[in-house]
């Protein structure tokens, strides 16, 4: 049964950099069926699609938050990572990690709040 | 980017009864659409793909339909566990990938 599962700092202080890990167990990262994504709800909001990777390191992201977000894979730890730089308040979020079956996200991870705040 | 309209925001309704949900596109999507059910702090479930597929595990109540720029979710005979908060997403025009602001649906 695949699993995912995010990691990393709750709190993250304004202007540096939101770093999570998503880990998958019970399959392989390097499925050449999937890209990994990752998605994003502000509490009480909806949800907002951040960016995706297949296991090659090919992404693609949200326009609106590109020039600040970095996703990359590590297929030899079967992880994929989200970086988002000079975060402000408005990046307050619960993060959630998620396989793309080209389009829908069918499998996803718990969540991990990060808070933006010095 | 593509923007989807869900109606109703919220929902009102009892056990038992029949519920439909309208997503709109901002523009033509084919069937790219996807529904999802979420439960407070829960993470989003894939109910349906493809506008009208369910995915594997999903009872038989909910079912989707609709083409192009108009969809609905129908849950024909409402359980207690379905009172959630439910989003459309489409993934014809990508990035970005774009949902809906969501329909919460309370118990009446």
């Amino acid at each position: 049964q695949l699993q995912l599962q995010e990691s990393g700092p709750g709190l993250v202080k304004p202007s540096e950099t939101l770093s999570l890990t998503c880990t998958v167990s019970g399959g392989s990262i390097s499925s050449s069926s999937y890209y990994w994504g990752w998605i994003r709800q502000p509490p009480g909001k909806g949800l907002e699609w951040i960016g995706s990777i297949y296991y090659s390191g090919s992404t693609y992201y949200n326009p609106s938050l590109k020039s600040r977000v970095t996703i990359s894979v590590d297929t030899s730890k079967n992880q994929f990572s989200l970086k988002l730089s000079s975060v402000t308040a408005a990046d307050t979020a619960v993060y959630y990690c998620a396989r793309d079956d080209y389009g829908g996200f069918d499998i996803w991870g718990q969540g991990t709040m990060v808070t933006v705040s010095s | 980017a593509i923007r989807m309209t869900q109606s109703p925001s919220s929902l009102s309704a009892s056990t038992g009864d029949r519920v439909t949900i309208t997503c709109r596109a901002s523009q033509g999507i084919s069937s790219y659409l996807a529904w999802y059910q979420q439960k407070p702090g829960k993470a989003p479930k894939l109910l349906i793909y493809a506008a009208s597929t369910l995915q594997s595990g999903v009872p038989s109540r909910f079912s989707g339909s609709g083409s192009g720029t108009d969809f609905t979710l129908t849950i024909s005979c409402l359980q207690s566990e379905d009172f959630a908060t439910y989003y459309c997403q489409q993934y014809y025009s990508y990035p970005p990938y774009s949902f809906g602001q969501g329909t919460k649906l309370e118990i009446k």
